[in-house]
């Protein structure tokens, strides 16, 4: 079954402590990308990646690092989290066969983080 | 910059009524554009995409949509709601490398 596993999906943390939110999909997707979801404000891009190796920020990027080390998993990282970052976070994947995003775009089940 | 403007935060609406979300994009060429929908403490589900070629693109669970590149829209609509379409809906364009999602429309349907 073709899909996007995140971990944890609910986690509750202090300001401060590194957390790591793992993202994984089993469709050989070459573009992963994070986003976190607000009340009011949608969801917002926060890193993508074309490829291992290759990722570049979407428009929230500040506070989070990501890397792509293989091509099926993409972890968010929140070196120090603050209460600003408490959010649902989804994690996406799609293939880049022909153009971008002809193809359809998988979603994870959402994080939600709340940072204290 | 690109940006995906949703003006009904929230539609109320009867079973058995038509349904109509508007959708604006703000993009110089015209973007991929798409329709998701969330359900209460779901993730995102595609319901329909318009890429090119047929400006009025089908979907699943009966929902539709018209692009106009006139008006820079892309209106979702659906002839007869029914009780399970009560969830939030967003539009969003893709453009680049970079994907872009309207606020959302939470909806309601009311028997």
């Amino acid at each position: 079954e073709a899909q996007v596993t995140q971990n944890p999906r609910y986690l509750i943390t202090v300001t401060g402590k590194k957390l790591t939110v793992t993202c994984s999909q089993n469709m050989n997707h070459e573009y992963m990308s994070w986003y976190r979801q607000d009340p009011g404000l949608g969801l917002r891009q926060i890193y993508y990646s074309m490829n291992v190796e290759v990722t570049d920020k979407g428009d929230v990027p500040e506070g989070y690092k990501v890397s792509r080390k293989e091509k099926r998993n993409f972890p968010l990282i929140l070196e120090s989290p603050s209460p600003n970052q408490t959010s649902l976070y989804f994690c996406a994947s799609t293939g880049v066969a022909g153009a971008l995003f002809a193809d359809t775009q998988y979603f994870g089940p959402g994080t939600r983080l709340t940072v204290l | 910059a690109q940006s995906v403007t949703q003006p009904d935060i929230h539609i109320t609406v009867s079973e058995g009524a038509s349904l109509e979300l508007r959708c604006n994009y703000s993009y110089g060429a015209t973007p991929y554009l798409f329709w998701y929908v969330q359900s209460p403490g779901q993730g995102l589900q595609l319901l329909l995409k318009y890429f090119s070629g047929d400006t009025l693109v089908q979907g699943i669970k009966g929902f539709e949509a018209e692009f106009k590149r006139s008006q820079s829209s892309f209106n979702l609509r659906k002839p007869s709601v029914h009780w399970s379409d009560a969830a939030e809906y967003f539009c969003a364009v893709a453009t680049g490398n970079q994907f872009y999602f309207g606020t959302g429309t939470s909806l309601t349907v009311i028997p």
